[in-house]
């Protein structure tokens, strides 16, 4: 697989435990965020996603947390498990367009 | 449906010498994106597009040229390979205006020496 971890910020959890996983984005003018997980050797897929107008989202493990005054975004897993293993992007939309800026990622280790 | 998928896995390039890679998806999605990723790094925008016959540039397109003549396939263009483009290479598309999820291919790992 791809290398594409050796520099990362790394987390190292217990399986079972909760993980929080922080990003700070650059634009103000962003209005929809999204996280991506990308395990070794293959592309980035999506986990969940916000808009700039809600504070708090949640999916089935996951929650993406919002902070507009600061500019900070965390996606929270609960109970992590080994599968989690990967490496996390957040990415957020400026303009009108579908384009998106990635942040530089952090790698997930989970213990078992 | 196979999703997005990209030729080659792997490839190394001598400096100066060219490739295409290859990007095709079978969703009908209308847009089509092209990154890079460097080690440690996050994705790097090169080119979009959003529909045939339509590109424009990202965040990094030098070295880099596109072209899409269908809605399903998008190539990417590398002329006169230098170190600087080792990378790994992410094709993606999504549907369109309001729909951002981007369902990305497995990727291209390009050495340039």
């Amino acid at each position: 697989g791809e290398s594409v971890g050796l520099h990362l910020p790394t987390l190292s959890v217990q399986e079972g435990d909760n993980s929080i996983i922080n990003c700070a984005y650059s634009n103000s003018a962003s209005d929809y965020f999204i996280w991506y997980k990308q395990e070794s050797g293959k592309g980035p897929q999506f986990i969940i996603d916000i808009r700039s107008n809600m504070d708090k989202r949640q999916g089935q493990r996951v929650t993406v947390l919002l902070n507009k005054t600061v500019k900070h975004l965390s996606l929270q897993i609960a109970a992590t498990q080994p599968g989690d293993s990967a490496v996390y992007f957040c990415a957020e939309k400026i303009g009108n367009f579908n384009k998106f800026y990635f942040g530089s990622g952090t790698k997930l280790n989970v213990k078992p | 449906n196979a999703g997005v998928t990209q030729t080659p896995k792997f490839r190394i390039l001598k400096i100066g010498q060219s490739m295409t890679l290859q990007c095709a998806q079978d969703m009908n999605h209308n847009y089509m994106y092209w990154y890079r990723q460097d080690p440690g790094m996050g994705l790097k925008l090169i080119y979009y597009s959003v529909g045939a016959g339509i590109t424009d540039k990202g965040e990094v397109p030098n070295g880099y040229n596109v072209s899409r003549s269908t809605t399903e396939d998008f190539p990417l263009r590398l002329e006169l390979a230098a170190p600087s483009q080792t990378s790994v290479y992410f094709c993606a598309s999504s549907y369109g205006t309001g729909f951002f999820e981007q369902y990305f291919g497995p990727g291209t790992r390009l050495t340039v020496t």
